[in-house]
C-alpha cells in the first residue's frame, strides 16, 4: 500500500508569504526523498531531493527538512509567487535494486496576488 | 539534452483500437518507467525497465504491453482498452535502476478511451 502521504490536500497563501508543505512517510527503510511540482497539463518536475543522512537541504527559494524520528518531510518555499501554484508531491524510495518511487497524495498550492 | 519526450500529447481511441505511446530520452539513463495518473491523484507505477529488461510489472492488465527497443526508447502498446483507462500516461527515466536516483518525467500523453 501507499506509504507516503501529505497532511493537507490544499494550501492557499498570499504572494510573498512563505509556504510549508508537509508529508509523512511510514517506511523507516526509506532513505531517499524527492519533492516534485506538477503544473496543470504537465509532467512532474523535480524540485529538490534529500537523502537520509541529511536533515536539511536548501535550493533556490526552497528548503527540504527531514525528520527521521517522526518520519516527516517538509518543503518550504520562500517568498511564494503565483508561478508556484501547482500540485506538490513528495516521493520516497530505498536504495535497494528493484524498487521504485512511491508518491504521496499531493498538496495543491494556490498563490493569490 | 536533459528532457524526456513523449508522443502523442493527446490520444483518443475506441475500445477496439490498437495504439502505441512513445517515450524517448537521450540522457544515457538505463532505467525507464511508465506511470498512470488520474486527475488529482499521484502517479501510479505501471512498469519499470532496467537495462532494457522489464524488472517491475505492477500487476498491470495485459491490454497494456510495454516494450523497450533500445536504451533510449520506451513504448506502451494499447489494445482493447476500457473507458476507465482514460488518464495521463507519464514516462520517466533515471540514470540507473534502484531507488537512489532522481526520476525525470516527460510531459505525458493524455489518453481518452471512448
Amino acid at each position: 500500500g501507499e506509504s507516503v502521504g501529505l497532511h493537507l490536500p490544499t494550501l492557499s497563501v498570499q504572494e510573498g508569504d512563505n509556504s510549508i508543505i508537509n508529508c509523512a512517510y511510514s517506511n523507516s527503510a526509506s532513505d531517499y526523498f524527492i519533492w516534485y511540482k506538477q503544473e496543470s497539463g504537465k509532467g512532474p518536475q523535480f524540485i529538490i531531493d534529500i537523502r537520509s543522512n541529511m536533515d536539511k537541504r536548501q535550493g533556490q527559494r526552497v528548503t527540504v527538512l527531514l525528520n527521521k524520528t517522526v518520519k516527516h518531510l517538509s518543503l518550504q518555499i520562500a517568498a511564494t509567487q503565483p508561478g508556484d501554484s501547482a500540485v506538490y508531491f513528495c516521493a520516497e524510495n530505498t536504495r535497494q535494486a528493484g524498487t521504485a518511487l512511491i508518491f504521496g497524495k499531493g498538496t495543491t498550492l494556490s498563490v493569490s496576488s | 539534452d536533459t528532457e524526456v519526450t513523449q508522443t502523442p500529447k493527446h490520444l483518443v481511441m475506441g475500445m477496439t483500437n490498437k495504439k502505441s505511446l512513445k517515450c524517448e530520452q537521450h540522457m544515457g539513463h538505463r532505467a525507464m518507467y511508465w506511470y498512470k495518473q488520474k486527475a488529482k491523484k499521484p502517479p501510479e507505477l505501471m512498469f519499470v525497465y532496467s537495462y532494457e529488461k522489464l524488472s517491475i510489472n505492477e500487476s498491470v492488465p495485459s491490454r497494456f504491453s510495454p516494450e523497450c527497443p533500445n536504451s533510449s526508447l520506451l513504448n506502451l502498446h494499447l489494445h482493447a482498452l476500457q473507458p476507465e483507462d482514460s488518464a495521463l500516461y507519464l514516462c520517466a527515466s533515471s540514470p540507473l535502476p534502484g531507488g537512489a536516483y532522481e526520476q525525470y518525467f516527460g510531459p505525458g500523453t493524455r489518453l481518452t478511451v471512448t
